[in-house]
């Protein structure tokens, strides 16, 4: 256990709809970070927040966004879904934002768009 | 840009044989770590090593171990006396500190190991 926690665990939805992911990080780690596992595109990293704020975007699509609340756990929204959008959704948290640190990723949240 | 490239997309190995999982990277900065993670069949990605661009020691941790060359730009990982619960898919990743700390992962090396 990495002590990330991801909810929901599955989530099946319909073309066009809006879904919530939640992350809650390991106590103490300020830093979360979204990454995206498709078949098509592999381990991707979509989105990171520091103490609340953006620090770093990846391949994060204009309908994806997320934010980081104050007591450091962070939501990722899905809106407007296509069937490509299906894809298992890491959440990970590191001490710090700096690259010494490693991340600790959660089970992950696998997203079916029907 | 920074790229990692596992060329070896599935292993198959008898328990007991050795595996070597190949890493090479891409990078243009001076600074940069190296990763591997283990993504077993329950889909959890696990943490297994961080190194460096300035330690090129290689490592040793039971039956694994990390072999680190700047002059290949590879991150090598074997899997010594392979067991079947070493059955997964393996990543291995770099991050860039010109680039803050997000992750880019290769294409995962997938090893089945069979009793």
């Amino acid at each position: 256990d990495s002590g990330v926690t991801q909810t929901p665990k599955h989530l099946i939805t319909a073309t066009g709809q809006r879904v919530t992911l939640r992350c809650s990080p390991r106590s103490g780690d300020l830093s979360v970070y979204w990454y995206q596992q498709s078949l098509d595109q592999g381990l991707q990293f979509l989105i990171q927040y520091y103490n609340g704020e953006e620090r770093a975007k990846g391949n994060i699509l204009e309908r994806f966004s997320a934010q980081q609340f104050p007591d450091l756990h962070s939501e990722l929204n899905l809106s407007s879904l296509e069937l490509g959008d299906s894809a298992l959704y890491f959440c990970a948290s590191s001490v710090d934002q700096d690259t010494a640190y490693e991340q600790y990723f959660g089970p992950g949240t696998r997203l079916t768009v029907t | 840009a920074q790229k990692v490239t596992q060329a070896q997309t599935e292993i198959s190995v008898v328990e007991k044989e050795d595996v070597t999982l190949d890493c090479v990277y891409e990078t243009r900065d001076t600074t940069y770590y190296l990763f591997w993670y283990k993504q077993p069949p329950s889909g959890e990605l696990v943490f297994l090593i961080r190194r460096n661009s300035f330690d090129e020691q290689n490592e040793i941790s039971g039956r694994y171990s990390w072999n680190f060359q700047k002059s290949t730009s590879s991150f090598n990982f074997t899997i010594t006396a392979s067991q079947v619960v070493d059955s997964a898919v393996y990543f291995c990743a770099l991050s860039e500190r010109a680039a803050g700390n997000k992750l880019t992962f290769g294409g995962g090396t997938r090893v089945l190991v069979k009793p």
